[in-house]
């Protein structure tokens, strides 16, 4: 079965700092990775996307993608207590799996 | 991105009733999904709904008790059937951008059977 998993958390970060946020992998055939970040009592809204090895930035965030350790993970730079969230972690074959989400606190 | 409103935003419904909820994207869209989220927990997919044949249920997910249209490519609803208690949870209508392979959520409906 394929699987994602993430530590359900709760990460705390104080603010300013970097938030780092994993995500393994079960289905070496995946082909593209998502991270979603969730408030509490919304729907998940798509933040970043990569289908490479290496690393995408977008703003203060940047995905890490390692095919081959089959890990990805998300970073968030200059944290703001803004972004204290639910991250899913959701990975792409033929279907999308998802992650049962990381709990992020920024502690003002 | 694709844009995606559901009606009714939240609902409380008697037990033993039907409710329908209805999803609209505001482009064409090849993939629709139907999610559910329990509180504090991950996305569950009931079923992928497909343009012109029946929806593809995932295990544990039935047409009798979830039907699901998809009359075109913008526009889907699923009922939750002779709902129960259990059937108390948060419904996601998710669309797929074919040209990026990005997936959406509409804002979800709030279901509470009594």
């Amino acid at each position: 079965q394929k699987e994602v998993e993430q530590n359900s958390g709760p990460l705390s970060v104080p603010e300013g700092a970097i938030a780092s946020l994993n995500c393994t992998y079960s289905d070496r055939g995946s082909q593209s990775f998502f991270w979603y970040r969730q408030y509490s009592g919304k729907s998940p809204e798509l933040i970043m996307f990569i289908y490479s090895n290496g690393d995408k930035e977008d703003g203060r965030f940047t995905a890490q993608l390692n095919k081959a350790s089959q890990y990805v993970s998300l970073l968030i730079r200059d944290s703001q207590p803004s972004d204290s969230a639910t991250y899913l972690c959701a990975v792409k074959d033929d279907k999308i799996i998802f992650g049962k989400g990381t709990r992020l606190h920024i502690l003002p | 991105s694709a844009v995606i409103s559901q009606k009714p935003s939240r609902d409380i419904c008697q037990r033993g009733t039907s409710l329908t909820i209805q999803c609209q994207v505001d482009s064409q869209v090849t993939m629709m999904f139907w999610y559910r989220q329990q509180p504090g927990q991950s996305l569950t997919l009931i079923a992928t709904a497909n343009q012109g044949s029946e929806a593809t249920y995932e295990s544990g997910f039935v047409i009798d008790k979830f039907p699901i249209s998809r009359p075109n490519l913008t526009f889907s609803t699923l009922t939750v059937s002779n709902m129960s208690p259990e059937d108390s949870s948060i419904y996601l209508c998710s669309a797929q951008d074919s040209i990026r392979d990005t997936q959406y959520f509409g804002p979800g409906t709030r279901l509470t059977v009594l």
